[in-house]
């Protein structure tokens, strides 16, 4: 059964820079799996960040920005603000219809 | 713009089935895309459940496809989850969503609505 793999956490200082990554647990996670990323807020639905790897979604601040990493999905946040600490989740189509979602990472800002 | 609004049943026990709708307005479920749910287990992650588009495709998530079935209703813009003989495993909160131009970009998602399951 193929998983999609996040880092459980993450820190980063107020004004630096944190690349949050997603795995597959077979195989390497290309374009044509469209990378897609969310950010949650607690209490919240998910508000989309980047899709198709690297396009950034309507009104999402520049400093987000999104790659394929060796074999990964990565999204990089560059000059970190307070207000990014969330959860984001990554979510890999797998063909057939079907979509699944990373474990998330859980984002702190200090 | 599309808005998504979710309603049903906060409690349901267990080995009992589950419905919830989405109403949409904003937007013609005729006119396409994929509609669908996702859930979220009370401090867990996300688990997209399964898509349906107007002209009758459906995908389900393989680990839910036996107790799985979404319906639409052009005609009152909405959409329905059957989940089948639920368990303490199925709390959480349920998101309607729109299935935007790729297949894993969510564009649009309701509220969500917590559905508790009781023994």
């Amino acid at each position: 059964q193929t998983l999609v793999t996040q880092e459980p956490s993450f820190s980063v200082s107020p004004g630096g820079t944190v690349t949050l990554t997603c795995a597959l647990t077979s195989g390497s996670v290309s374009t044509n799996y469209y990378p897609t990323w969310y950010q949650q807020t607690p209490g919240r639905a998910p508000r989309t960040l980047i899709y198709s790897t690297n396009t950034r979604s309507s009104g999402v601040p520049n400093r987000f920005s999104g790659a394929i990493l060796g074999s990964k999905a990565a999204l990089t946040i560059t000059g970190a603000q307070a207000q990014d600490e969330s959860d984001y989740y990554c979510a890999l189509y797998l063909g057939r219809g079907i979509v699944l979602f990373g474990g998330g990472t859980k984002l702190t800002v200090l | 713009q599309v808005q998504l609004q979710e309603s049903g049943p906060g409690l349901v026990k267990s080995s009992e089935n589950l419905s919830l709708t989405c109403n949409v307005s904003g937007f013609s479920l005729s006119f396409g895309f994929y509609w669908g749910w996702i859930r979220q287990p009370p401090g867990k992650g996300l688990e997209w459940i399964g898509n349906l588009h107007p002209k009758g495709t459906t995908y389900y998530n393989p680990s839910l496809e036996s107790r799985v079935t979404i319906s639409m209703d052009t005609s009152h813009d909405r959409f329905s989850l059957n989940l089948k003989s639920v368990s303490a495993a199925d709390t959480a909160v349920y998101y309607c969503v729109r299935r935007g131009g790729n297949p894993s970009l969510f564009d649009s998602w309701g509220q969500g609505t917590r559905v508790t399951v009781s023994s």
